[in-house]
């Protein structure tokens, strides 16, 4: 099984402030990684698959980067709506999938 | 758009079996896709569980596939997830999802609001 490690925990950041989430898998996982942001009491929504694509109507200061074991979701200029939680997934050993344990980001 | 609902009891005794049914519309199972079940335990991060094809072939977690069965009815649109012997440590709130159109993409895009189940006698 891949085990997908998720640093900081917790990120604090002023609103305008550059956020940078780190994903690190057990072993290489090529590309295929993903990326949700979920909110209190709602379900986790899709921001980036493919390690840097957008998903349909994500907002361009969100981006994804890296390959491999080592992974990057940055927020260049974090809005009020951006603070949640984020989780990363793999998906590079089908059909087997696995989230990390996500980091929230909130308001310094 | 697609959306995704699940229904099915918010309580499941233990040792009993768990039922639930994720309803689809705005996109016809038929059509493609795998459709996944997901289920985050509180505070934690989520957790695959399986998933299925409108032919009704299904992948399941290792670590599950023994209590696990999920089936399709495509004239309903709509799939179901059956977990077995549960315990407390099952105790989630359970997501259905579209999964993947092929295996090389196989992320999760739209899930449902997700429906608690406790597991408590």
């Amino acid at each position: 099984e891949i085990v997908m490690t998720q640093s900081p925990a917790t990120l604090s950041v002023s609103p305008g402030e550059r956020a940078t989430l780190s994903c690190r898998a057990s072993q290489s996982v090529s590309s295929n990684l993903a990326w949700y942001q979920q909110k209190p009491g709602q379900a986790p929504r899709l921001l980036i698959y493919g390690a840097s694509a957008r998903a349909t109507g994500i907002p361009a200061r969100f981006s994804g980067s890296g390959s491999g074991t080592e992974f990057t979701l940055t927020i260049s200029s974090p809005q009020s709506e951006d603070f949640a939680v984020y989780y990363c997934q793999q998906y590079n050993n089908w059909p087997m999938c696995s989230f990390g344990q996500g980091t929230k980001l909130e308001i310094k | 758009q697609v959306q995704l609902q699940e229904s099915g009891p918010g309580l499941v005794k233990p040792s009993e079996t768990l039922s639930l049914t994720c309803s689809v519309s705005g996109y016809s199972i038929s059509s493609g896709y795998y459709w996944g079940w997901i289920r985050q335990p509180p505070g934690k991060g989520p957790e695959w569980i399986g998933s299925v094809y409108h032919s009704g072939s299904t992948y399941y977690n290792p670590s599950l596939k023994s209590r696990v069965t999920i089936s399709v009815d495509t004239s309903k649109n709509q799939f179901s997830l059956n977990l077995n012997s549960v315990i407390a440590g099952d105790t989630a709130v359970y997501y259905c999802a579209r999964a993947a159109i092929a295996a090389a993409y196989n992320w999760f895009d739209p899930w449902g609001q997700g429906t608690l189940v406790t597991v408590s006698s």
